[in-house]
């Protein structure tokens, strides 16, 4: 079945890059997202990557995709304490019923 | 403007009532969503319309019943509540050929 997944926790400290993975199990994936969820809030939509592309660059975010060992990673420069939150990736299919799979999502704690 | 709005944000009740919860989206999209997050922050979609017909219904009990009046409203009523329905319900949107997904700020549901 469809899995994507993440590791739970990441601690980095302000100033430094943070780079936070995911892998994925569907094959047939046509978009990967990473979303952003701080504490008490919504869910806001960081960035997002078509699966024919390797890399994509936002000002401090890029995104880099493997789709061969289905490894999506999100790479934050220069950190801050605002980038303290959770972070999930998720992917969806072109076709069918536009199902979203989110990953368990990973805690960012950025230190001061 | 909030593209995707719900109410409420925050809602506390008893078990066993029967509490709805609204959503709509001004973002002129055909696809709504709902979205259940855990205590564990795991994101599971519990169903989907597109142009006001359901197209994703997920193990969910019968307890939930989604209702969408028109493309841009749909609202989740839940009868019967049990401690377990606590979690932040998520509406969400999209539209089919752009397949990005937009998050409301999510309602905080505690069953007591």
């Amino acid at each position: 079945g469809e899995d994507v997944e993440q590791s739970l926790f990441l601690s980095v400290r302000e100033g430094d890059s943070s780079v936070i993975n995911c892998t994925y199990t569907d094959s047939s994936s046509t978009y990967l997202y990473w979303y952003k969820q701080e504490p008490g809030a919504g869910l806001q939509l960081l960035t997002y990557i078509f699966s024919n592309m390797d890399m994509k660059q936002d000002q401090r975010l890029t995104v880099l995709l493997n789709k061969k060992d289905k490894h999506l990673s999100l790479r934050i420069a220069d950190t801050q304490t605002g980038d303290s939150a959770i972070y999930f990736c998720a992917e969806s299919h072109e076709e069918g019923t536009y199902k979203y799979i989110f990953g368990t999502g990973t805690r960012l704690k950025v230190l001061a | 403007d909030t593209a995707v709005s719900q109410t409420p944000k925050y809602l506390v009740t008893q078990m066993g009532n029967d509490k709805s919860i609204k959503c709509e989206q001004n973002l002129g999209h055909d696809t709504m969503y709902w979205y259940k997050q855990d205590s564990k922050k795991f994101l599971k979609i519990m169903f989907s319309y597109n142009n006001k017909e359901l197209i994703i219904n997920e193990t969910v009990p019968n307890r939930f019943s989604p209702k969408s009046p028109d493309k841009a409203h749909l609202n989740l009523h839940i009868n019967s509540l049990e401690l377990g329905d606590s979690a932040v319900y998520f509406c969400a949107s999209s539209q089919a050929q752009a397949n990005t997904i937009y998050f409301g700020e999510g309602s905080w549901l505690t069953v007591v």
